[in-house]
Formats: structure tokens, sequence, C-alpha cells
């Protein structure tokens, strides 16, 4: 049962574009929600995150959405940059009382073409 | 950020030996790690929770007599797979909580590529 899920397994944008990664699950009790970005052979390196209780955080060029009632999140990259490919995973934190525990969507790789 | 430091980073063992992956938190103290392995295009799949001075906690469906795993300080926790088999292949990641008043995004070593002939 995969209760988080990156339909897109792939995206390519032109830099200076905006790059839009979209993250959909289905567990209600998810209270932190994370986007990684990880390079083949290196372990995933936060990026943003945001709580259950907004629906918006901004840091830089990245952003993320939350829409609770849809169940969706997003990361929106700003301009894009060559730099920024990269496989981005979202992940999903169930509340504390569950230890913590981060369940992660199956990624998507971004491709920045110059 | 926090630091976490995962050794090694690439391993080729023979099959039926174990191997041992470690996993530190370099600048501050951990009491709780996560072990996941992840398949090629594929996402990373927790395999237990790791908790300093108690018992790991697997997630379902992975063998713990096969992938123990040992907390016994606050900036180490060890995972050794055990007799291990070319199926076991595969890359490993730990993470570790992170310290208060640095947000809550787990931190990430930089995984171990083991390979089992």
């Amino acid at each position: 049962d995969q209760q988080v899920k990156q339909n897109s397994p792939s995206l390519s944008v032109q830099e200076g574009r905006i790059s839009i990664l979209n993250c959909d699950y289905t567990n209600s009790m998810f209270d932190y929600f994370l986007w990684y970005k990880k390079y083949p052979a290196e372990g995933p390196t936060f990026l943003i995150s945001i709580s259950s209780i907004k629906d918006k955080n901004e840091d830089g060029r990245f952003t993320v959405f939350l829409n609770k009632s849809a169940k969706h999140l997003s990361l929106h990259i700003v301009p894009s940059q060559p730099g920024d490919s990269a496989v981005y995973f979202c992940a999903a934190r169930l509340t504390e009382t569950s230890g913590s525990r981060l369940t992660f969507g199956e990624g998507t790789q971004l491709t920045v073409n110059p | 950020g926090a630091v976490v430091s995962q050794h090694p980073s690439r391993v080729i063992c023979k099959s039926g030996t174990s191997v041992k992956i470690e996993c530190r938190s370099l600048d501050f103290q951990a009491t709780t790690m996560f072990w996941y392995r992840q398949f090629p295009k594929q996402s990373l799949m927790l395999m237990a929770t790791s908790n300093e001075g108690s018992k790991a906690t697997y997630e379902q469906g992975v063998e713990k007599d096969k992938f123990l795993i040992n907390h016994a300080s606050l900036t180490l926790s060890t995972l050794t797979v055990t007799s291990a088999h070319p199926e076991d292949s595969s890359f490993y990641i730990c993470s570790a909580r992170g310290p208060p008043g640095q947000g809550w995004g787990a931190f990430f070593g930089q995984g171990t590529r083991l390979t089992v002939v």
C-alpha cells in the first residue's frame, strides 16, 4: 500500500523556467511533509518542509504548497537551474506517537536543460 | 545543518559472509536512527527504527535475524547484514532525527552500496 505517491517518474524543464513536482498521499494522519533531493549513490538531502497546519512554505527558490483537502503537495522551483537536476523525493511523517517515521514517495527525476 | 556519516560507502562481499554498516551522528546526539533500503529506481523503504539503548523496531517483512541493528550509543547505530546473499545487494541508507532547533528534517548518511557476489 503506497501511502505516498509521486506519479511522475521524470520531469524535464528549461533553465530559468519553473519546475513543479507533485506528490499525493492517502493517510490523513500524516502531520509533516518534507522534500528531499538525491543524487545517485548519495543519501537524500533535506530541502524544505511544511507542517500540516500550513498551506505554503517558501525558502529561496523553493516553495512547497500543501492542499490538505486534496491530500496533495507540490514543490515549486523557480527559476530552475541545471544544478537542480536530481531525483526529488517527497516524504510524509506520521504523528509523533508513531516514532516520527518517514514514508517516501517513489521519487521524480528532474532534468533542467541549459 | 546536522551531519550524519555512514561508512563504508561501498562494499563488496562474498555470499554467506556478514557485513557491518556504521551510521554516526557527528555533531549531535541521535536517540532515534532509521535504516532504509533503496532498490534501483524505487523509493526508500524503511527497514527499521533504531532507538538508543533498546531493541530496534522492524518493519513488516524485514527479517530481524538477518538485519541486525545495534544502537549502543547516542551517536552510533550499526546495521549488520548476516549471511549475505546476492538478493541483499542494494543501497542502504541511514538517517537520524535532527537535533532540537534545526527543524524536523531527518538527516541522512551518504548511503552504502552493498554488492554480494
